[in-house]
Order: structure tokens, then C-alpha cells, then sequence
């Protein structure tokens, strides 16, 4: 199984900061996908194939990354983009998904 | 628009069984992979099931093999999850959600999600 390590786990920002979200797989994937939860609602998938938004998504937001290490960026803060971001690889059989970061407005 | 609609959830005894359905609606349901993700109350999220196009292949984690069925009525647009010998670790809330295959497997649409809680 493909453990997918997220962080930090929770970080604040402030409007217009620039703010990174890491992940790391346990093994080689070939591409990680980005999930935005806000509170009290379902997943949406925000980024991916590492680096490709989600319709609707503000190009603030970014992905990059290969292998075992991928990030999410955004790349100046806004009220809205507070949620939890998790992290998923499809590329094998279970299916995993990072636990998780939680970010909050400054 | 694409719609998933979850039914069936609800509180269960341990040891116990539900049945989950998933409405889909507003694609060509039969041209897509499914899944079932649960997340348990203020914990992250876990896939649950997959079940490919025609229904004849089916994956699971080992923590449901065994226990979770998968299955789809494609003339009906509707997945569905049969939950068996329910255990306490299994309250949770379910989502359905719809996979596309691009470089590898992601969820891109999901269900508002039902609420299944395991108790005496």
C-alpha cells in the first residue's frame, strides 16, 4: 500500500500570502491528484494529473511535483480557499489518500 | 449536470447489514468506473470499493474485503453498496463518486454523501 504523507497538517495564512501544501508517497507514483473539502461538505476534486485544475478552479492555485514528492500552491491567499486539501494517487490498488491539511485564514 | 444522490443510511447494530444506493445522473452512467469513499466523523477520507464499467471486476482495501459489495445496474444509472457484518469502525459517512482514468484513477464528481452510523 502506498502510504501518502501530508503537510503540515494545519497551517493559517493571511490574505495574499503565498501558501504550499506538500505530499509525499511512500513509493513512485505517476501522478497525484488534489481534493478541496470546506467544512461541511462533499470533496471536489481541485487539481489533477499533478499539475491540471479542476473546471472552475482559480488559476492562483497550482500543482507540481513527480515521483514521490507533489505540491500544491496557491499563490496568493484568499477568504474562500480555506478548506482541507487531500492528497490521492490512483496510480494502484488500494487507492490511498493523505490525511489531510487543514488551512485557515489569518 | 452531473448528479450523484446517495440513499439507505441510517443508524445499524453491530453485526448487521445496509444496503447504500447512488442514483447517477446527467452522464452515460455506463461508461464510468464508480466508487465508494467514507470518511469517518473529523477523520479524512478512505476508499471504500471501485467497480468498473460492465461490473465484472470489483476492488476493495482489506479493510472491507469480504464484508463491502460493490455493484452497479447500469439500465437503472444506479451503484450500489452492500455492507455486511458491520463493525463500530464502520460509522462513517459514504460517498459515491464517479472515476475517470487520465494518466491514473481520480474521482472528479461526488455525491453529498449518507450517513451511516454502527450502535448498540
Amino acid at each position: 500500500e502506498i502510504v501518502l504523507t501530508q503537510s503540515p497538517t494545519t497551517m493559517a495564512a493571511s490574505p495574499g500570502e503565498k501558501v504550499t501544501l506538500t505530499c509525499r508517497a511512500s513509493s513512485s507514483v505517476s501522478y497525484m491528484h488534489w481534493y478541496q473539502q470546506r467544512s461541511g461538505a462533499s470533496p471536489k476534486l481541485w487539481i489533477y494529473e499533478t499539475s491540471k485544475l479542476a473546471s472552475g478552479v482559480p488559476n492562483r492555485f497550482s500543482g507540481s511535483g513527480s515521483g514521490t514528492s507533489y505540491s500544491l500552491t496557491i499563490n496568493s491567499m484568499e477568504t474562500e480557499d480555506a478548506a482541507t486539501y487531500y492528497c490521492q494517487q490512483g496510480s494502484s490498488y488500494p487507492y490511498t489518500f493523505g490525511a489531510g491539511t487543514k488551512l485557515e485564514l489569518k | 449536470e452531473v448528479q450523484l444522490v446517495e440513499s439507505g443510511g441510517g443508524l445499524v447494530q453491530p453485526g448487521r447489514s445496509l444496503k447504500l444506493s447512488c442514483a447517477a445522473s446527467g452522464f452515460t452512467f455506463s461508461n464510468y468506473y464508480m466508487a465508494w469513499v467514507r470518511q469517518a466523523p473529523k477523520k479524512g477520507l478512505e476508499w471504500v470499493a471501485t467497480i468498473s464499467t460492465s461490473g465484472s471486476r470489483t476492488y476493495y482495501p482489506d479493510s472491507v474485503k469480504g464484508r463491502f459489495t460493490i455493484s452497479r445496474d447500469n439500465a437503472k444509472s444506479s451503484l450500489y453498496l452492500q455492507m455486511n457484518s458491520l463493525k463500530s469502525e464502520d460509522t462513517a459517512t459514504y460517498y459515491c463518486a464517479r472515476e475517470i482514468y487520465d494518466g491514473s484513477y481520480v474521482m472528479d464528481a461526488w455525491g453529498q454523501g449518507a450517513s451511516v452510523t454502527v450502535s448498540s
